[in-house]
């Protein structure tokens, strides 16, 4: 199976920072890497898919990069409405695997 | 607009069986493969089962393999998951999911709202 570490475990900004989230493959998925964002109570959202697409809809302060083993997830300026967990998660292989997941908290 | 809808978590003792539903609607079911996501209280996301869009394949994650069973009826656009020989630590949320592309399993874009399974005495 293909690990995902993801961190920070959780991270605390104030509003308007820049937030950054790394992802590593235990190894190469290519660019099969998808983000979610989850609120409590409620399913995952997409907001990235294939590294570094853009879900339709999504603000374009979220973006992503990265490809083999290594990704960066980033909100460029964070917004009030942005307190979730995110998670990383391949698909370059089943069974498809989850990063553990970064719980952002507004400092 | 799409919608997907899961039904059949409940309350069930330690090696008893539930059959969760997952109604979808507005897409066409029968082009894209189904996945289940599980996500126990407090916990990350954890991959359950997937089926192709025929029926014909099906894939499971190893902590479930022998006990779960994934089907579907493309007739109803529906997905199921039959869980049986239920533990303590198949507690959690039940979300099924759809992909974006009809091919991979390219982004999960679509998620129900989950049904909660319990499993104690």
């Amino acid at each position: 199976d293909i690990q995902m570490t993801q961190s920070p475990s959780s991270l605390s900004a104030s509003v308007g920072d820049r937030v950054t989230i790394t992802c590593q493959a235990s190894q190469a998925i290519s660019n099969y890497l998808n983000w979610y964002q989850q609120k409590p109570g409620k399913a995952p959202k997409l907001l990235i898919y294939d590294a570094s697409n853009l879900e339709t809809g999504v603000p374009s302060r979220f973006s992503g990069s990265g490809s083999k083993t290594h990704f960066t997830f980033i909100i460029s300026n964070l917004q009030p409405e942005d307190i979730a967990t995110y998670y990383c998660q391949q698909y370059d292989n089943l069974p498809l695997t989850f990063g553990g997941g970064t719980k952002v908290e507004i400092k | 607009e799409v919608e997907l809808s899961e039904s059949g978590g409940g309350l069930v003792q330690p090696g008893g069986s539930l059959r969760l539903s997952c109604a979808t609607s507005e897409f066409t079911f029968s082009r894209y493969t189904m996945i289940w996501v599980r996500q126990a209280p407090g916990k990350g996301l954890q991959w359950v089962s997937a089926i192709s869009p025929s029926g014909i394949d099906t894939y499971y994650a190893d902590s479930v393999a022998g006990r779960f069973t994934i089907s579907r009826n493309n007739s109803e656009s529906t997905v199921y998951l039959q869980l049986n020989t239920l533990r303590a630590d198949d507690t959690a949320v039940y979300y099924c999911a759809r992909p974006r592309d009809t091919v991979t399993m390219e982004g999960l874009e679509y998620w129900g709202q989950g049904t909660l399974v319990t499993v104690s005495s």
